[in-house]
């Protein structure tokens, strides 16, 4: 299994550019997220997903949008991006949302000019 | 409102002693809890876990203590070890949500 895998790993915007961060799972987990780690901030719940065609906000899903069409994708969409976008975003998946012990993937690295 | 905190930013300990790192939350409906380690350029790794009906997990030289009164709980890792520096997350959920929100993150510095 590959697991959680992310792409791309790094990426540079500029101000206004959209782009969509890949996330995939191949372990048949229902339940999947995403976060962005700030400096002093931890990680910080985007949005997240109980199973396919249901999503819902976390703690920061301003600017952001995702979708679930398969249980193995989750796609996370900026759709105008600003400076405060810059940040490391990590996607994460788990059997159930009740099963909290969350794989995560190895990270993407954005940069927002 | 952060609701999981940890204060600590960063602990300092010597190799073979005890690691201690804490973490506080606010939320009364949060039911289980758990720890992260996160090593630079790599993913969150799960660590330990605790439910809310329990005061006490343990995993080898790894053990969560939970008090639901004061809502706070704590790492220990006993003896520490150099491969145990890393940033630790504190992360706490509502089972019947499924969010899990995480901490500020703690750096553990074993030094040799």
């Amino acid at each position: 299994n590959a697991g959680v895998t992310q792409t791309p790993k790094f990426q540079v915007l500029k101000t206004g550019q959209s782009m969509t961060l890949q996330c995939a799972q191949d372990m048949n987990h229902e339940y999947m997220s995403w976060y962005r780690q700030d400096p002093g901030m931890g990680l910080r719940l985007i949005h997240y997903s109980v199973g396919a065609g249901i999503t819902d906000q976390g703690e920061v899903p301003n600017g952001y949008n995702v979708s679930r069409s398969t249980t193995e994708d989750f796609p996370l969409r900026l759709l105008s991006a600003a400076p405060s976008q810059t940040s490391v975003y990590f996607c994460a998946s788990s059997y159930s949302p009740s099963n909290n012990e969350q794989f995560f993937g190895p990270g993407t690295r954005l940069t927002v000019l | 409102d952060q609701q999981v905190k940890q204060n600590s930013p960063s602990l300092s300990v010597q190799e073979g002693r005890i690691s201690i790192l804490n973490c506080d939350y606010t939320n009364s409906m949060f039911d289980y809890f758990l720890w992260y380690k996160k090593y630079p350029a790599e993913g969150p790794t799960f660590l330990i876990s605790i439910s809310s009906i329990k005061d006490k997990n343990e995993d080898g030289r790894f053990t969560v203590f939970l008090n639901k009164s004061a809502k706070h709980l704590s790492l220990h890792i006993v003896p520490s070890q150099p491969g145990d520096s890393a940033v630790y997350f504190c992360a706490a959920s509502e089972t019947n949500t499924g969010k899990l929100i995480f901490g500020q993150g703690t750096t553990l510095q074993v030094k040799p």
